[in-house]
């Protein structure tokens, strides 16, 4: 059964940073993409970023290139989400998928980022 | 403003039928697979459709997708109280090389 559990959420002020992790397991990790999504309070799913099977990608969004960077761990079977100058707009529980043919297939719970002061 | 277009809102009474549509363009749905998604508020999104039109398996032949050309629909028969969620489309973005979601839409069955 495949799981992916994200910790690391919680609250910073703006201009912070913080690092997610989403520890997987139930399936081969080096041989799948892995993306982020997000979603801000009484919004929609929005995706944030996504590193390739191969680690040799990745892919972000308008509004989080330059400040976030996606990398993953293998031997570990880890992935992270490394977030600098963190904004409000930042704000919402983010989510780490697993990918097949660009749809995401197993999801995470979710961890929640707070950026306030 | 999402990349791609759903109406906010559809509505529905029990065992009927309803469609969702997802509008997009030559970047994103015209040439690349769409699917679709399910999400109830405090849990994991769940996926539905995948490739356009297929079903992972588990989740019921009530759940359909279809698409043309840069537009694509789900579409739920025998609607229950327990479909009421919110429901997205989405797909890869060429132009942007990056991953696109609609807006969501709600659905509420009556």
């Amino acid at each position: 059964e495949v799981q992916l559990l994200e910790s690391g959420g919680g609250l910073v002020q703006p201009g912070g940073s913080l690092r997610l992790s989403c520890a997987a397991s139930g399936f081969t990790f080096s041989r799948y993409s892995l993306s982020w999504v997000r979603q801000a309070p009484g919004k929609g799913l929005e995706w944030v970023s996504g590193i390739s099977g191969r680690r040799d990608n990745t892919y972000y969004s308008d509004s989080v290139r330059g400040r976030f960077t996606i990398s993953s761990d293998n031997s570990k079977n880890t992935l992270y989400l490394q977030m600098n100058s963190l904004r409000a707009e930042d704000t919402a529980v983010y989510y780490c998928a697993k990918e097949g043919g660009y749809s995401y297939w197993d999801w995470g719970q979710g961890t929640l980022v707070t950026v306030s002061s | 403003q999402s990349v791609l277009t759903q109406p906010p809102s559809v509505s529905a009474a029990p065992g009927q039928k309803v469609t969702i549509s997802c509008s997009g363009s030559s970047s994103n749905i015209g040439n690349n697979f769409v699917s679709w998604y399910q999400h109830l508020p405090g849990t994991a999104p769940k996926l539905l459709i995948y490739e356009n039109n297929k079903r992972p398996s588990g989740i019921p032949d009530r759940f359909s997708g279809s698409k043309s050309g840069t537009s694509a629909t789900l579409g739920i028969t025998g609607l229950q109280t327990g479909d009421e969620a919110d429901y997205y489309c989405g797909t890869w973005d060429s132009s942007l090389s990056a991953g696109v979601f609609g807006g969501g839409t709600k659905l509420t069955v009556l």
